[in-house]
């Protein structure tokens, strides 16, 4: 699995984006780029994926560079509840396979009201 | 979208004794979980691979005859932890992968070890 980097925390205003970067240069092809975050004490919920082209779902939005070598998570309208640590993680996604997913150290997000 | 549920969510035992820790896949079939687990403030660290009818896969420098995984059906994983000591003390997660999902893994809600 390719390498992520994110920034260790990052705080943000109620009811402002949260836009999270994730790098990870050394992505290959058919890798993809997924989002989980873990509120305290809890398992780790997923977010959203995406390969190349940029995603949105009720949750967020994955921005993904062109040359993929970055990505930004964001939360339109991030709210207390948001407060976590955010996990970037490049893993392939193929149907019936099982890739191993490590994670890294995420950004831990602070919601400030 | 797929659940696990993970039991217990806390349990206290004293050093020395075992632990067991049940990871269900709720409404579909899992050949393959996968076992973390988290040190406070840290981040998770996967412990174990565990195959449904074969032996687990272990992580390097993760103790095999301490962490006992069974797999016994497509539907359950176990993790048992062996003679606790406090250092054991930790917080349990267990994941698992709906067949055809896109959407990566799914996470038991974990399992908080305290050993005394």
């Amino acid at each position: 699995d390719a390498k992520t980097t994110q920034p260790p925390s990052m705080d943000c205003a109620e009811g402002r984006a949260a836009n999270l970067p994730c790098n990870h240069s050394t992505i290959s092809g058919n890798e993809y780029v997924y989002w989980y975050r873990q509120i305290h004490s809890q398992g780790p919920q997923y977010i959203i994926h995406g390969l190349k082209n940029n995603e949105t779902n009720e949750m967020a939005s994955l921005i993904i560079t062109e040359d993929r070598k970055s990505s930004t998570l964001i939360l339109p309208h991030a709210t207390l509840r948001d407060t976590a640590v955010y996990y970037c993680i490049v893993n392939l996604a193929r149907s019936g396979g099982y890739q191993k997913v490590t994670f890294g150290i995420g950004t831990k997000l602070q919601v400030i009201p | 979208g797929a659940v696990v549920s993970q039991h217990p969510s806390r349990v206290i035992c004293k050093s020395g004794t075992s632990v067991k820790i049940e990871c269900r896949s709720l409404d579909f079939q899992a050949t393959t979980m996968f076992w973390y687990r988290q040190f406070p403030k840290q981040s998770l660290m996967l412990m174990a691979t565990s195959n449904e009818g074969s032996k687990a896969t272990y992580e390097q420098g993760v103790e095999k005859d301490k962490f006992l995984i069974n797999h016994a059906s497509l539907t359950l994983s176990t993790l048992t932890v062996t003679s606790a000591h406090p250092e054991d003390s930790s917080f349990y997660i267990c994941s698992a992968r709906e067949p055809g999902a896109h959407y990566g893994y799914t996470f038991g809600s974990g399992t908080r070890l305290t050993v005394v």
